[in-house]
């Protein structure tokens, strides 16, 4: 069964700065999609950046970019310029192609706080 | 064109009672999710419905909960003898496939509390 570990359960930046969140994860399939998720004080599940196990450019979404290392099965999301809208718990998440349906499977979270 | 809906958004039922979570899918989406949020806790599959048929139950508890996706109208998680630990957000989410690398658009969650 697949895993994913986020081994940092908070995290803090400075407004304007740069920061990465890491993720790790368990498979044994070679084709797969990868996620990174924002839950805001709101609850609102949100979809910030997505990455193809098969391509090896890392996927780019305006200040979110994200470094997919698949031997090390690591998948980090870098945020830059971060703002305060920023702050939230980041979730990243894991998706077979292989199984029917194709569940996401989540880690355990990250919380980010921005400092003014 | 309206996310994803789910009502109500905060319920509470006294211990035993039956809790009934509603998600209406964006339109055209005709494949449902259904996940549990506990306290300080990622996000955990239960359910995978497509219209009038349950795809992938595995992250179900064996009792007291059920879920359906009728042929008209939403989607229904139902939960049978509400216990303490049923506690947490529900959220549902739709996807106009299950192949592709769609994320799915997640509703903004119901949280359940048993009292």
């Amino acid at each position: 069964a697949q895993t994913v570990t986020q081994s940092q359960p908070e995290m803090s930046v400075q407004e304007a700065e740069t920061v990465t969140l890491s993720c790790t994860y368990d498979t044994s399939e070679s084709d797969y999609y990868l996620f990174w998720y924002k839950q805001p004080p709101s609850r609102q599940m949100i979809l910030v950046i997505r990455q193809e196990a098969y391509k090896q450019q890392n996927a780019t979404e305006n200040r979110f970019s994200v470094n997919f290392q698949k031997a090390a099965k690591s998948f980090s999301l870098k945020i830059s310029d971060s703002q305060l809208g920023d702050a939230a718990m980041y979730f990243c998440a894991y998706r077979s192609l292989y199984n029917q349906g194709g569940k996401l499977i989540f880690g355990q979270g990250t919380e980010l706080s921005v400092k003014p | 064109n309206a996310g994803v809906m789910q009502n109500p958004r905060h319920l509470v039922r006294r211990r035993g009672q039956e809790a009934r979570l509603r998600c209406s899918p964006m339109k055209g989406h005709s494949h449902v999710y259904w996940y549990r949020q506990l306290p300080e806790e990622g996000l955990k599959f239960m359910v995978y419905l497509q219209k009038e048929n349950i795809i992938d139950e595995s992250g179900m508890p064996k009792e007291r909960f059920s879920a359906e996706f009728p042929k008209e109208g939403p989607s229904i998680l139902r939960i049978q003898q509400v216990v303490r630990g049923d506690s947490a957000a529900y959220f549902c989410a739709s996807s106009p496939s299950d192949q592709g690398n769609y994320g799915y658009t997640f509703g903004s969650g119901t949280r359940l509390t048993v009292v």
